[in-house]
């Protein structure tokens, strides 16, 4: 079974400085990574994710994403972030062997960007 | 850009009702899912349905609970009869493919069962 833990259920920060948003996640098998992102009475949309090859993913608004096997991790990182950024931040894992590409869920972060 | 729409936006229901949940996926779409989110809690997957049959679901997915996609278009989520606790968000989503392909989420159905 796959389970994925964010550690920060809220994280406040001002506009332009830097942020961290930490996930882990245990699986026995490989597994695809992915984040999502809810804004206010919107649904979740994907921010980027890991397949396979290099452990640095992007997205196209700045947010960075390290796959780190060794620690489990796929922590998501933005230098400088923008009061647009403030939303629910979902980190989630899909099996990618027998499941029909089942997502399981941590349990969210709100980001919240102050001016 | 085509989306996941989702009606209605909320649903209030009485305990023991049954409700429907309709969803409108992308529209070369296969794969199907229906997501929940109970209040405070995370979002949890329910059931995929791929060549209009079920291919995965969860633990919650009991028989009070059934998926269809009647017309080629929509894809439906049937709770025969509500208990409390299945208030939550309901999420439908689509997607091209299974493992690797990014699954697209509708904007969640609020339901309130009283």
């Amino acid at each position: 079974a796959q389970s994925v833990t964010q550690l920060d259920s809220q994280v406040p920060v001002f506009e332009e400085a830097p942020v961290e948003l930490r996930c882990n996640y245990s699986s026995s098998v490989s597994v695809y990574l992915f984040w999502y992102v809810q804004y206010p009475n919107q649904g979740l949309q994907l921010l980027l994710k890991y397949l396979s090859g290099s452990t640095l993913v992007e997205s196209i608004n700045g947010f960075e994403a390290e796959f780190n096997k060794s620690q489990t991790s796929f922590h998501l990182r933005k230098p400088s972030v923008h009061i647009s950024d403030t939303a629910e931040y979902f980190c989630a894992v899909s099996d990618s062997g027998t499941s029909y590409g089942k997502l399981t869920f941590g349990q969210g972060t709100i980001l919240t960007v102050h001016p | 850009e085509p989306e996941v729409t989702q009606t209605p936006s909320h649903q209030v229901t009485q305990m023991g009702q049954e409700v429907i949940l309709r969803c409108v996926p992308i529209s070369n779409h296969l794969y199907f899912y229906w997501y929940r989110q109970i209040l405070g809690q995370k979002v949890e997957f329910l059931v995929s349905f791929y060549n209009n049959e079920i291919s995965e679901k969860s633990e919650i997915f009991d028989d009070q609970f059934s998926v269809e996609r009647p017309d080629g278009s929509n894809f439906t989520l049937k709770i025969r009869s509500t208990k409390l606790e299945d208030s939550a968000m309901y999420f439908c989503a689509s997607g091209q493919a299974s493992y690797q392909e990014t699954q697209y989420f509708g904007p969640g159905t609020r339901l309130l069962v009283l």
